[in-house]
């Protein structure tokens, strides 16, 4: 129930296109989901987040799509662009026994072809 | 975004030797830290959770005295691999967060080779 499920695990796109990254999860206490990118030797940098009141949010061309109730969340990152190739993990935390621990996906491959 | 520093980012070490790795948040109260372990083209494994001024807990299967934890103020946490052996080559990276905010930001990594 821990777990949070991402998919694909890579993904090519070419420059100027959208990249979608899928996540889904079990544990309906989880309240806060962030999106992480990650360079090659690099630890992750948060790149966007969303709460469950809110079913989209956007800054720049990354906007997280979230539908509560099939309990799955989404990142599509417009206009993609080389500089994106990177992995992206989903995340997601909440109250409860878990506490204040994020629980992560598995990761996807991105590269922007230019 | 909050800013966490960790050093070295890299570090070889003789097989039998000890190594500490320094974590600090820069600009933010670090009330929780969080330590984890990354092998190539995986996730982040959770190694162990430490609340300031209290003892790490850490998740199961990762063993406490060999991976020493201490988060003795609001703005440094130390991850302390004791003993090492090849196989605790890896890629280890902190996070930070404070309060019940739930925001984490993590540090630049450690890739740490025991030869």
């Amino acid at each position: 129930q821990q777990q949070v499920k991402q998919s694909p695990q890579s993904l090519i796109v070419q420059k100027g296109g959208i990249s979608i990254i899928n996540c889904a999860y079990e544990n309906t206490a989880f309240d806060y989901f962030p999106w992480y990118q990650q360079f090659p030797g690099k630890g992750p940098a948060l790149l966007i987040a969303i709460r469950p009141d809110v079913s989209e949010k956007k800054e720049g061309r990354f906007t997280i799509s979230f539908n509560k109730s099939a309990k799955q969340f989404s990142l599509h990152i417009m206009d993609s662009q080389p500089g994106d190739s990177a992995t992206y993990f989903c995340a997601a935390s909440g109250q409860g026994a878990s506490g204040s621990r994020l629980t992560f996906g598995e990761g996807t491959q991105l590269t922007v072809n230019p | 975004g909050a800013v966490v520093s960790q050093h070295p980012s890299r570090v070889i070490c003789k097989s039998g030797t000890s190594v500490k790795i320094e974590c600090r948040s820069l600009d933010f109260q670090a009330t929780t830290m969080f330590w984890y372990r990354q092998f190539p083209k995986q996730s982040l494994m959770l190694m162990a959770t430490s609340n300031e001024g209290s003892k790490a807990t850490y998740e199961q299967g990762v063993e406490k005295d060999k991976f020493l934890i201490n988060h003795a103020s609001l703005t440094l946490s130390t991850l302390t691999v004791t003993s090492a052996h090849p196989e605790d080559s890896s890629f280890y990276i902190c996070s930070a967060k404070t309060g019940s905010i739930p925001e984490a930001f993590f540090g630049q990594g450690t890739r740490l080779t025991v030869v």
